[in-house]
Formats: C-alpha cells, sequence, structure tokens
C-alpha cells in the first residue's frame, strides 16, 4: 500500500463547476496535509494546508479533512480553464513534521 | 528572495559520467530537501537535510547517489557513474518548519537525461 494515494486522473470537469480530488494516507499519526498545484514543465506550488478535521476554505478551493478515515481532500469552485494542472496530496509523518510524502497527484482538466 | 535556486536547469548526459547538480536554498529556511520526479514514481523524497546535516537519507536509491550541505546557502546531489534510468527531473525544495506547517518552496528543478 503506497503512504499517500490519490487517483491519476485525468479528471475533467467543465468550466464553472467544482472539481473534487481525493487522497488518501496510510499514516495514521500524520498531522499536516497539504494540497500542490503543478502545471506542465513546472515545480510544484502550494495552494493549502490543512491540520484540524472539517474544512478550510481560502477563495475558490476548500481542503477537508477527516483524520477518522485518512481522507484529505479539495474542492476547487468556478473551475477555470488556469486550473488545469496535477494537484498533488502531501502528508508529513509521525513525529517529523518537516518530511512530507507526496500522492503520484491528480491531473485535472478544466474544459471549455 | 529570488527562492530555491538550480542549476543546471537541463543536464544531458551520457551513461557512465557524473553528474552534479546544484541548489542554493532560500536564505533563513533551516530544511532542504531533494526529490526525484518521474512519471511512474511521481514525486520522491531522496534526501533532507536539517541545518546542513543529513537527516534521512532512505530514500537515495544507491550508493551511485550522494549529497551534501557545505554549508547554508548550497546543496549538491552528484550520481556517479549515471545510468539511464536516472533521467528524471530533480527538484530541490527548501523549507521553515514551524509548529505544524511545513510549506515547502521548490526550485525550477533540473532536467537529467542519460543517454
Amino acid at each position: 500500500q503506497k503512504e499517500v494515494e490519490q487517483n491519476s486522473g485525468p479528471l475533467s470537469v467543465p468550466e464553472g463547476a467544482i472539481a473534487s480530488l481525493n487522497c488518501t494516507y496510510s499514516d495514521r499519526g500524520s498531522q499536516s496535509f497539504f494540497w500542490y498545484r503543478q502545471y506542465s514543465g513546472k515545480s510544484p506550488e502550494l495552494i493549502m494546508f490543512i491540520y484540524s478535521n472539517g474544512d478550510k476554505e481560502d477563495g475558490r478551493f476548500t481542503a477537508q479533512l477527516n483524520k477518522a478515515s485518512q481522507y484529505v481532500s479539495l474542492l476547487i469552485r468556478d473551475s477555470q480553464p488556469s486550473d488545469s494542472a496535477t494537484y498533488l496530496c502531501a502528508v508529513n509523518h509521525t513525529g517529523t513534521a518537516s518530511k512530507l510524502t507526496f500522492g503520484t497527484g491528480t491531473r485535472l482538466q478544466v474544459t471549455l | 528572495d529570488a527562492g530555491v535556486i538550480q542549476s543546471p536547469r537541463h543536464e544531458v548526459t551520457e551513461m557512465g559520467q557524473e553528474v552534479t547538480l546544484r541548489c542554493k536554498p532560500i536564505s533563513g529556511h533551516d530544511y532542504l530537501f531533494w526529490y526525484r520526479q518521474t512519471m511512474m514514481r511521481g514525486l520522491e523524497l531522496l534526501i533532507y537535510f536539517n541545518n546542513n546535516v543529513p537527516i534521512d537519507d532512505s530514500g537515495m536509491p544507491e550508493d551511485r547517489f550522494s549529497a551534501k550541505m557545505p554549508n547554508a546557502s548550497f546543496s549538491t546531489l552528484k550520481i556517479q557513474p549515471s545510468e539511464p534510468r536516472d533521467s528524471a527531473v530533480y527538484f530541490c525544495a527548501s523549507s521553515f518548519v514551524g509548529v505544524l506547517n511545513t510549506e515547502a518552496f521548490f526550485g525550477q528543478g533540473t532536467r537529467l537525461t542519460v543517454v
């Protein structure tokens, strides 16, 4: 079992719709969870992080965390073509706040 | 700050040659990470340093890989000898770790092709 799992996609959504990206993790002691966006040929950049159960909103983005289910998700409202990218979920390791493990990413395509 | 700076951006080398990748972290960051990204395996952590000291090198694939951080502003990742399966994008990232927040800032990466 991979430590951080994501559906590779592509996930295709029409412009203006809500995109829902999901991630599961195996380390029950993980404390912090991150969503990075990576455009093709570019480096990953942080969108959001969350460490408490529930929802965290930032503009069009909402991160959701359920530690009991070991599940974290990212919702993108009013999806735009510029949101088309690969979204990487990252999880820290128990006892090592610095060490992040990344999922392989979900490719999102927002269609006109 | 200019962000994390990596060099070179692209490297093409022949199998068996030594390759050295370089990284300058963001000033004031006390953690430095080397990642490798491939289509098949995604983003893999190779090694990371805290205050210039290697903390975890369990992701380094083989003895052909080595990394150093002689000071707070410079790190290298060396592959000797290189092999075609080492072809990948290598990212360096740095961070300043708070209690729970660990935002890693990535460099632009070095695309390595070993032929």
